[in-house]
């Protein structure tokens, strides 16, 4: 019973296009989070959700938009896909905001042609 | 606002040779460590953290790391690594008492284990 999915584990697509991941976490957790791993391993951080509020958005471009329709899920849509918006994209989740313990899901791993 | 540095981008070692991937961070106020592995094609799964009290604190896999507030390090380390420890390896640090709290990542260290 994996505590943090996120599908699909791989997108392939055109430039100019709009796709979504969905993620959903089971641990009863209020935080999650979206995080961008680029070819080099780096870990940055997108968009961070409490409770379905949105608490941190770091200066992504507004083609990405996050959803969180309740606490257990948050979806992120990206319109206009860039050559530069391949990467893996992660979803995680905390009990809380200060909780530096992330739960994270095995990664979506996007590749734009 | 807290920082976090892996000084070493990569790290190899022979099997059941031991190994210290190193990690700083800077902080002005007090702070919780952690540290992070990614195995190939997963996500990332916690290794161990340091909230308080005592400066050695072991994980999972046989990995401990010393909190040392002095130096502002929090270095992971493993008497005798396997071939299955090969992994990426992040340090992470979070103020967890501010309202804008966060966790921020060091860049990684990658761990190659030569048989």
């Amino acid at each position: 019973d994996t505590a943090v999915s996120q599908t699909p584990k791989y997108l392939v697509t055109q430039m100019g296009n709009d796709k979504s991941i969905k993620c959903e976490q089971n641990l009863g957790h209020d935080t999650m989070y979206w995080y961008k791993q680029d070819s080099k391993k780096f870990l940055k951080i997108m968009f961070s959700y409490n409770n379905k509020e949105l608490i941190i958005n770091e200066t992504v471009p507004n083609r990405f938009s996050p959803k969180s329709p309740d606490k257990a899920h948050l979806n992120l849509h990206i319109n206009s896909l860039e050559l530069g918006d391949s990467a893996v994209y992660f979803c995680a989740s905390s009990q809380d905001r200060a909780a530096g313990e992330l739960f994270f899901g095995e990664g979506s791993r996007l590749t734009v042609l | 606002a807290q920082s976090v540095t892996q000084l070493d981008s990569q790290v190899p070692v022979f099997e059941e040779a031991p190994v210290e991937l190193r990690c700083n961070y800077s902080s002005s106020v007090s702070v919780y460590l952690f540290w992070y592995v990614q195995y190939p094609n997963q996500g990332l799964q916690l290794l161990l953290k340091y909230l308080s009290g005592s400066t050695l604190v072991k994980g999972i896999n046989g990995f401990e790391a010393e909190f040392n507030k002095s130096q502002t390090s929090f270095h992971l380390r493993k008497p005798s690594v396997h071939i299955s420890d090969t992994a990426e390896y992040f340090c992470a640090v979070i103020t967890p008492y501010s309202s804008a709290s966060k966790i921020i990542f060091g860049s990684g260290t990658r761990l190659s284990i030569r048989p």
